[in-house]
């Protein structure tokens, strides 16, 4: 069936080091993509969104870019730091749908050491 | 997420018990999302309510589970004869009427552990 997966379970990175962390996603169909940080034991927190019109978005210290060709999200951190460490978790969704139902990816662990 | 409240935040239940689960969506939203969270999984959607409205039950399991968002009050995600494997994290989320896709917010979570 349709899915949203990721490459890597775990990334370990240095501080001040850039991170990417890719997704793949396989319902061509969805149009609307996004990324959430999930610490222990709290609820996932928006990160950065795009839809399916753009290519690359950036926002503070982040960007995701989009490969529709591939079916392929990423999302890049820069100057990594010891507070990034958490999940990130890849979502994906029809906005025409009428309500967002999220489909979400299994996460890729952050380590950030000092 | 500050806004989206869940209670209680940890729960224990004995095998057979029930499960309940409430969420206080943010104020001015009222559409509201249940997700469970396998340890190690990603959130997985279980069903989308509206005021007194079950809009898209989907993905909640045919039985033992229901969910209801009354007029007045919070969501309520019930689990009756909890068994083991409904041990997991329980995310409500809540987003306004006009949906605008990153209008989603969650809670902090339920983490219901069946032993």
């Amino acid at each position: 069936g349709e899915s949203v997966g990721l490459h890597l379970p775990t990334l370990s990175v240095q501080e001040g080091d850039n991170s990417i962390i890719n997704c793949a996603y396989s319902n061509s169909a969805s149009d609307y993509f996004i990324w959430y940080k999930q610490e222990s034991g709290k609820g996932p927190q928006f990160i950065i969104d795009i839809r399916s019109n753009m290519d690359k978005r950036q926002g503070q210290r982040v960007t995701v870019l989009l490969n529709k060709t591939v079916k392929h999200l990423s999302l890049q951190i820069a100057a990594t730091q010891p507070g990034d460490s958490a999940v990130y978790f890849c979502a994906e969704t029809l906005m025409n749908s009428g309500y967002s139902t999220l489909t979400f990816g299994k996460g890729t662990m952050l380590l950030v050491s000092p | 997420n500050a806004g989206v409240m869940q209670n209680p935040r940890h729960l224990v239940r004995r095998r057979g018990q029930e499960a309940r689960l409430r969420c206080s969506p943010m104020k001015g939203h009222s559409h509201v999302y249940w997700y469970r969270q396998l340890p190690e999984e990603g959130l997985k959607f279980m069903v989308y309510l509206q005021k007194e409205n079950i809009i898209d039950e989907s993905g909640m399991p045919k039985e033992r589970f229901s969910a209801e968002f009354p007029k007045e009050g919070p969501s309520i995600l019930r689990i009756q004869q909890v068994v083991r494997g409904d041990s997991a994290a329980y995310f409500c989320a809540s987003s306004p009427p006009t949906n605008s896709g990153n209008t989603i917010y969650f809670g902090e979570g339920s983490w219901l552990t069946v032993v």
